[in-house]
């Protein structure tokens, strides 16, 4: 009865290649967000959505882009991959509230390794 | 937001009560603290929140002093499935984002 679920758990590619993350939350959420954590395991957000509408895009390159087919789900696209690409990605969700972003709901990560 | 210190590693015992304290000095009028939890290989779980005073629930406590430029989480007879990764956080509630800073890193031994 997963909350948050990513596919795919672990992901090897190689360079240059495009590739996709995706996410599915269950709780009814409208918000959801994408994070990157780091070899030396900071936190970033990246992308924050709400209701399909983007609010949040921190400067990331415009190789990653948010698609949200509908509010359970939030994808993550990544064209031409690079090696600094390589990373733990986390979805996560949250009401839309004010003050709910603080309670957000993580799913398990998606590990990324570029060759 | 606010900028938050926080020990960047500790050590404790089983059953033991663990107090991680977190510092933040600049802390604005309508800033939260919150904390979150996570394990290794997980995405983080968010453990609790106050504005002042004591909060408690079936995880941990949270003590937040007068002046409110410090906080302490404490988590009561912590096992071996409490060695983690913990983050302060402290933000407006009106904020879209949060930042996570460095956490405190949690190790107990048997």
């Amino acid at each position: 009865d997963t909350a948050v679920s990513q596919t795919p758990k672990y992901l090897v590619t190689q360079m240059g290649n495009d590739k996709s993350i995706k996410c599915e939350q269950n709780l009814g959420h409208d918000t959801m967000y994408w994070y990157k954590q780091d070899s030396k395991k900071f936190l970033k957000i990246m992308f924050s959505y709400n209701n399909k509408e983007l609010i949040i895009n921190e400067t990331v390159p415009n190789r990653f882009s948010p698609k949200s087919p509908d509010k359970a789900h939030l994808n993550l696209h990544i064209n031409s991959l690079e090696l600094g690409d390589s990373a733990v990605y986390f979805c996560a969700s949250s009401h839309p509230l004010p003050g709910a972003a603080y309670e957000q709901y993580f799913g398990p990560g998606t590990r990324l390794t570029v060759t | 937001l606010a900028k938050t210190t926080q020990p960047i590693s500790m050590d404790s015992y089983e059953g033991q009560e663990v107090n991680i304290t977190c510092s933040h000095n600049n802390i604005a009028t309508n800033d939260y603290i919150t904390w979150y939890q996570q394990f290794p290989s997980q995405g983080p779980r968010f453990i609790i929140q106050g504005y002042k005073t004591k909060v408690t629930n079936e995880v941990a406590s949270l003590f937040i002093p007068a002046d409110r430029k410090s906080s302490t989480l404490s988590l009561p007879r912590v096992s071996l499935s409490d060695t983690a990764v913990y983050y302060c956080l402290v933000g407006d509630m009106r904020d879209d984002k949060i930042i996570f800073g460095k956490g405190t890193r949690l190790h107990i031994l048997p």
